[in-house]
Formats: structure tokens, sequence, C-alpha cells
């Protein structure tokens, strides 16, 4: 079956620092990868996605690359604020796991905690 | 209103109560689901709709039983609760066949059952 693992938090990390987190997958089929943050009290909105091989995903600063050989979707960023601070969770979605719309397979969020 | 909603945000009830939760979404989008986020533990997918018809349950207890009226709301029932059910309830959407697999939260319903 589809997995994902992240590392678990929390991570505390000074303002202007650089952030990895790193997220690694098995799947069974040709996945595409995801990552989602969730600010205190609200859902999950997505920060960013790849859905092949060698592909970056990037948004807000944050950067993420698809690499198939090591089956790995690590999360960067080059100077981290402290409006960062949230839980962020790697996900995939496995086109052909379950056939049509299927859900996501999400690992257990990093919690990032930024300190001025 | 935009995106994914939910209501109600936050529903605290005892384990014999009968209460709903409700989604509605404002994507366009043709497939829904709901998650089950507890302390400590990945999301959990509990159902998916695609076109109205329910096409996974992941061995969800019947105490939970999802409605989908039509593609734009989502309804989760709850009956006969017990307190491990106590959670943050998520609501996503996406549109199925676009290619882009990409799903859409709402902000979730937080459940307390005593």
């Amino acid at each position: 079956g589809n997995s994902v693992t992240q590392m678990e938090g929390p991570v505390t990390l000074s303002e202007e620092a650089f952030l990895t987190i790193n997220c690694t997958y098995t799947a069974t089929g040709y996945p595409s990868l995801f990552w989602y943050v969730q600010y205190p009290g609200e859902g999950l909105q997505l920060l960013l996605k790849a859905t092949k091989a060698d592909d970056k995903g990037s948004n807000k600063g944050f950067e993420a690359t698809y690499r198939k050989e090591t089956t790995s979707f690590h999360l960067e960023k080059g100077s981290v604020q402290v409006s960062d601070s949230a839980v962020y969770f790697c996900a995939l979605s496995d086109m052909y796991s379950g056939g049509g719309a299927d859900g996501l397979t999400f690992g257990k969020g990093t919690h990032l905690i930024i300190q001025p | 209103e935009t995106g994914v909603t939910q209501t109600p945000r936050h529903l605290v009830m005892g384990m014999t109560n009968k209460k709903s939760l409700k989604c509605e979404q404002h994507l366009g989008h043709n497939a829904m689901y709901w998650y089950k986020q507890s302390a400590k533990k990945p999301l959990e997918l509990m159902f998916v709709y695609s076109l109205e018809e329910r096409v996974e349950n992941n061995s969800v207890p019947s105490r939970f039983s999802p409605e989908c009226p039509n593609s734009s709301h989502l309804f989760l029932h709850l009956h006969t609760l017990q307190p491990e059910d106590s959670a943050l309830y998520l609501c996503a959407s996406s549109q199925e066949g676009s290619g882009a697999d990409t799903q859409y939260f709402g902000p979730g319903t937080r459940l307390t059952v005593l």
C-alpha cells in the first residue's frame, strides 16, 4: 500500500534560518506529491505540488523536488519567517491505486515553530 | 462564499445525540471527501464521493453516515458516537478527471464527544 513518512516535530528554528522538512514515500503506481500547510484553527491549504519525477513545486519561497530515485519530496525554504509557523503535511495521490477520485495519503505532519 | 465551507466549526455532543456536519464547495468540483484528523495520527480518509456516488468507504463504523445530495454538498450524519470519535473532521473537494489531483480543504469541524 501507499505510505508517507515525514520527520516529526516540533521543529524549532530562528527567523531567517534555512528550513528542510524531509518526506519519503512508498507508492504502488505513479503518484503526485503535495505539501499542505495547516495554520492554527484552520483547515489544510495546498502549498505546492509536483506531478512527475524531477518536477519542482514552488510557492511563497518554499520548494520541493520530486525525486523518484530516492522516493523523496523534501520541503525547503531559504529564509523562514515567524508567519511560517504551522503544521506541514506531505501527501501523495496515486492515480492507479483506486481508480478515479481517490483520497490522499498523508504523513503525520511536522509542527514548525519559528522564533523571532 | 468561495472555496470549501464547513458548518458548524465546533460541536459538542453526548454519546446519545444525533447531529450532522455540513460541507459545501463553491469550486464547481465533482468529487468530495471526508477526512478525520486526530491528534498524533495522520489524516484518515473516511469517505469519497465522485459524481455524487460513494466510491470509497474506508471501514468506517456505521455510526458515521455520509450523504451527498448533489455535487456541491456533503453531509456527515453522526449518531451514538464514542469519546474516541472526538477529532477535527475535514471536508475536501477536487475535480476528477482534470489530472491535477489537487484537493481543496475546508476549515474543519472540531467535534467533542462527551
